[in-house]
């Protein structure tokens, strides 16, 4: 069990410009969860994957924002446009589709739109 | 539409001394899970302990423990003979139980403590 990867660990962006970012769940887990958290907040869900579908999109997450998991296993956020507001942790989750198992968090991505 | 709040944004603790974070919830759900995660300076998001709302029995692992009242809706963290390591961020989460739900977490907005030497 190598844990919820995700790269880059920080990334700073001029305004206007696409960025992408990468998760690799845990490899049995089917669940795969972004969420987004700023400063001196808890984490607002964004999106989530059972196996390569999207199964709920939150409406934080405007249209300048996608996701993609296409073959089930790691997922890909990518921002178009960036704005300062962007400017946060993306946080990966990931959980196996047993019961109610816990998630297990990534280490992030800390975004910084100039 | 489910609610968690957290209303100590800020505590702190002489080192092996006990401490209790408080957590709040509004549901009209009958069947629900509710977690403490840590999230420590380096960021990674780490579960301390979980509840499902159908066990009366607090859980327990380790130096961590909850007062989980269901008729009040609160669910505090206790932490026993504190560590330096458990300065952190904590966080309360409410997940609904119903299957097939997408197990989406709400999440309260977190007590910092620090755990002085």
């Amino acid at each position: 069990d190598t844990g919820v990867s995700q790269d880059p660990r920080h990334k700073i962006t001029k305004r206007g410009q696409n960025v992408t970012f990468r998760c690799d769940p845990i490899s049995e887990h089917n669940r795969l969860y972004w969420y987004r958290q700023t400063l001196g907040q808890g984490p607002e869900f964004l999106t989530y994957f059972q196996n390569e579908a999207q199964l709920e999109k939150s409406r934080l997450l405007s249209d300048r924002f996608s996701a993609e998991r296409p073959k089930g296993s790691f997922s890909t956020l990518e921002i178009q446009r960036t704005e300062q507001g962007d400017s946060a942790m993306y946080l990966c989750a990931s959980s196996s589709g047993t019961g109610v198992s816990p998630l297990h968090f990534g280490n992030g991505t800390r975004l910084t739109v100039t | 539409a489910q609610t968690v709040t957290q209303s100590q944004p800020e505590m702190s603790v002489q080192e092996a001394e006990t401490v209790t974070l408080s957590c709040t919830y509004d549901t009209s759900e009958n069947n629900y899970y509710l977690f403490w995660y840590k999230q420590p300076p380096s960021r990674q998001m780490i579960l301390v302990i979980r509840q499902e709302a159908y066990k009366q029995q607090n859980a327990t692992e380790n130096r961590f423990s909850v007062n989980f009242q269901k008729a009040a809706k609160s669910f505090s963290l206790k932490i026993s003979d504190s560590q330096l390591g458990d300065t952190a961020m904590y966080f309360c989460a409410f997940m609904k139980g119903n299957a097939g739900n997408n197990r989406k977490l709400i999440w309260g907005l977190g007590t910092s403590l620090a755990v002085n030497p």
